[in-house]
This record gives structure tokens, C-alpha cells and sequence, in this order.
């Protein structure tokens, strides 16, 4: 069960696209349709902005958008904003009733 | 809307144990995917493992299998994460979540969080 592997930061301008990967196997990411993304913001708990690889809960804006292929599954955030700085973690079902998550990613708008 | 709150902060001993507790309000307690996810300090979510009540067995994250124990107290709806042998590597707040498994909710994700309680191991 190894963490899925995310990029430790990534940034952009505000109005710019940004795409935050999450790469797992063919025991999570590969096999499952179960990959979850969270926003946390320091000092808060987890929410969640993404389920089942690309659904968007209800309130969660349409900048966050989400897909996956084979192994590796990515969050693009469009149009960034000021408020979209914040950590963002994956998470997949990895078999047998558990789950994994990736290492996190700090997202700067600059 | 099911609600999660959890115990308070604990300050603890290296080599000792520490049992987090996560109560329940609304929802159906029994059926829920109750699962445990810690932070370090700085650090990233780490799942821990799970348990859902009306099945009785929890699931362990390899790397925690030999220290955590995950129960269920359904006449309390309460869940408990019992950590054996702290080190102070253990020092982070410990979250209880709901997993969503099926039904109306977001499927695959965890769904539910409670407040997090921080664990705090040093001599």
C-alpha cells in the first residue's frame, strides 16, 4: 500500500489552468473508479471537491474538474483565484475494504 | 446529516496507547463506513483504517495493522481508534470520517469529517 505519488507543489496566476496528477497502480487508481479529491485549507479539516474520478458535489465550483487515465488520475483547476491556494490530496480505494492517499500537493497562486 | 464529534486533545508517553473516540449523530450508525485518517504536523492524510459497524470488521492499513484497533459501540454510536506503542512520530491530529460506500451520498469519497483531535506523544 503505497502512497499515491502527487507533485509536491505546483502554481499559477490567477485566470490561469492548473493540473495536479495522482499516480497510483493497477491496485487503486488503475483498477477503481473510487479516486477522490480533498482541499485543505491550513488549520482546517479535509473537504471534499471531487468523487468517483470526476463528479463535483453539489456547491463545489465548476473550476474543478477531474479525470483519470489508466493508473494516474489528475485535478485540473481553471481560472484560478486567490482563494483556490490551498493543499489538495487524492484518494483511491485500493481493494480488500481500504483506502490510499496521495502525498499532497500545495497549490500558490502568485 | 450524519455528525461526527470527536474526543479531546491527548498527551501521551512514548510506549504507551491511546484510544480516540468519534460519536455519531444522525444518520444509521450501523451501516456507516467509519474510517480514520491522521495528519503530522506539516503532513500529508494518511488512512488508518475503517470499520463498518452491522459487518464487525475492521481493515487496517498495512504499516499501522500490528498497532491499530478500530470498535464499534452501537448502543453509544460511538467509534473508537485504539494506537498501541506511541513513538513521537505518532504526534498528529486524528481524524474520524465517513466513507461514503453507497446510497445518497458522494460514493467513493469521504464524505463526513469530524473536528480531528490531536494526539501529542513526547517524554
Amino acid at each position: 500500500q503505497s502512497a499515491l505519488a502527487q507533485p509536491a507543489s505546483v502554481s499559477g496566476s490567477p485566470g490561469q489552468s492548473v493540473t495536479i496528477s495522482c499516480t497510483g497502480s493497477s491496485s487503486d487508481v488503475g483498477s477503481y473508479d473510487l479516486v477522490s479529491w480533498y482541499q485543505q485549507h491550513p488549520g482546517r479539516g479535509p473537504k471534499v471537491i471531487i468523487y468517483e474520478v470526476s463528479k463535483r458535489p453539489s456547491g463545489v465550483s465548476h473550476r474543478f474538474s477531474a479525470s483519470k487515465s489508466g493508473d494516474t488520475a489528475s485535478l485540473t483547476i481553471s481560472g484560478l483565484r486567490a482563494e483556490d491556494e490551498s493543499d489538495y490530496y487524492c484518494c483511491s480505494y485500493a481493494g480488500n475494504t481500504t483506502l490510499v492517499f496521495g502525498g499532497g500537493t500545495k497549490l500558490t497562486v502568485l | 446529516q450524519v455528525q461526527l464529534v470527536q474526543s479531546g486533545t491527548e498527551v501521551k508517553k512514548p510506549g504507551s496507547s491511546v484510544k480516540v473516540s468519534c460519536k455519531a449523530s444522525g444518520g444509521t450508525f450501523s451501516s456507516e463506513a467509519f474510517t480514520w485518517v491522521r495528519q503530522a504536523p506539516g503532513q500529508g492524510l494518511e488512512y488508518l483504517g475503517g470499520l463498518i459497524p452491522i459487518l464487525g470488521t475492521p481493515s487496517y492499513a498495512q504499516r499501522f495493522q500490528a498497532r491499530v484497533t478500530i470498535t464499534a459501540d452501537t448502543s453509544t454510536r460511538t467509534v473508537y481508534m485504539n494506537l498501541d506503542s506511541l513513538r513521537s512520530e505518532d504526534t498528529a491530529i486524528y481524524y474520524c470520517a465517513i466513507y461514503c460506500s453507497s446510497g445518497s451520498c458522494h460514493l467513493g469519497a469521504l464524505d463526513i469529517w469530524g473536528q480531528g483531535t490531536l494526539v501529542a506523544v513526547s517524554s
